[in-house]
């Protein structure tokens, strides 16, 4: 099966620091990945929409000066948490179409990385 | 974005009864897929049903879709303890576009 990894699992960082967090489909290419945003019980948020080679899309409300986003390849994303603070600290979980067998319909959701902002 | 909601938020049974979690969107969608979360982990995609579907069975889950009342719910027949975990649904507008999860509902199988 398709398989996302995520990377790190976990970073706790001081307040003022950046974060990068890398979301990468390891056996298929992934034109489109997904990026979200998870607080303790609740749902998932859609940040973004990560597009490999283009601009990503941001939902609004998400500043998009401080969640940075690159999509360089077809297999790697990366979110970059610029100048955290405590108010960051989350669950952030990115996730990939796989497209295979033309169904664009699955994704493909990374194990998360937890934040912790100190 | 808005999210849909999900209810109960909650449901705590014993192994072995049944489990039934319910989902309202607010959109037309092209399909509502279930999902499921253990603690602090990763989302598990279920299963998917389309929007010309009304029911769709894999293994001990059943989910059932009313287009008209914008609403799904998933059953999860003789449940286990390893059921428990976080389950959300998600609806999807168009094929391959981004989906809006519920709220999530919290399953508790006691052994």
């Amino acid at each position: 099966g398709a398989v996302v990894s995520q990377h790190p699992s976990r970073v706790i960082c001081k307040s003022g620091t950046s974060v990068k967090i890398e979301c990468r489909s390891l056996d298929f290419q992934a034109t489109t990945m997904f990026w979200y945003r998870q607080f303790p019980k609740k749902s998932l948020m859609l940040m973004a929409t990560s597009n490999e080679g283009s601009k990503a899309t941001y939902e609004q409300g998400v500043e998009k000066d401080k969640f940075l986003i690159n999509h360089a390849s077809l297999t790697l994303s990366t979110l970059t948490v610029t100048s955290a603070h405590p108010e960051d600290s989350s669950f952030y979980i990115c996730s990939a179409g796989s497209g295979l067998a033309g169904n664009y319909n699955e994704q493909f959701f990374g194990p998360g990385t937890r934040l912790t902002v100190l | 974005s808005q999210q849909g909601e999900e209810d109960p938020q909650a449901l705590s049974i014993q192994e072995g009864e049944n489990a039934t979690m319910n989902c309202s969107y607010k959109t037309s969608i092209n399909n509502l897929q279930w999902y499921r979360q253990n603690s602090g982990r990763g989302l598990v995609h279920l299963i998917l049903i389309r929007s010309n579907e009304r029911e769709k069975h894999s293994g001990r889950l059943r989910v059932t879709l009313d287009t008209s009342k914008k609403s799904s719910s998933l059953l999860i027949t003789a449940s286990r303890a390893a059921d428990t975990a976080s389950y959300f649904c998600a609806s999807q507008e168009t094929s391959g576009s981004r989906l809006t999860f519920g709220e999530g509902t919290q399953l508790t199988v006691n052994p």
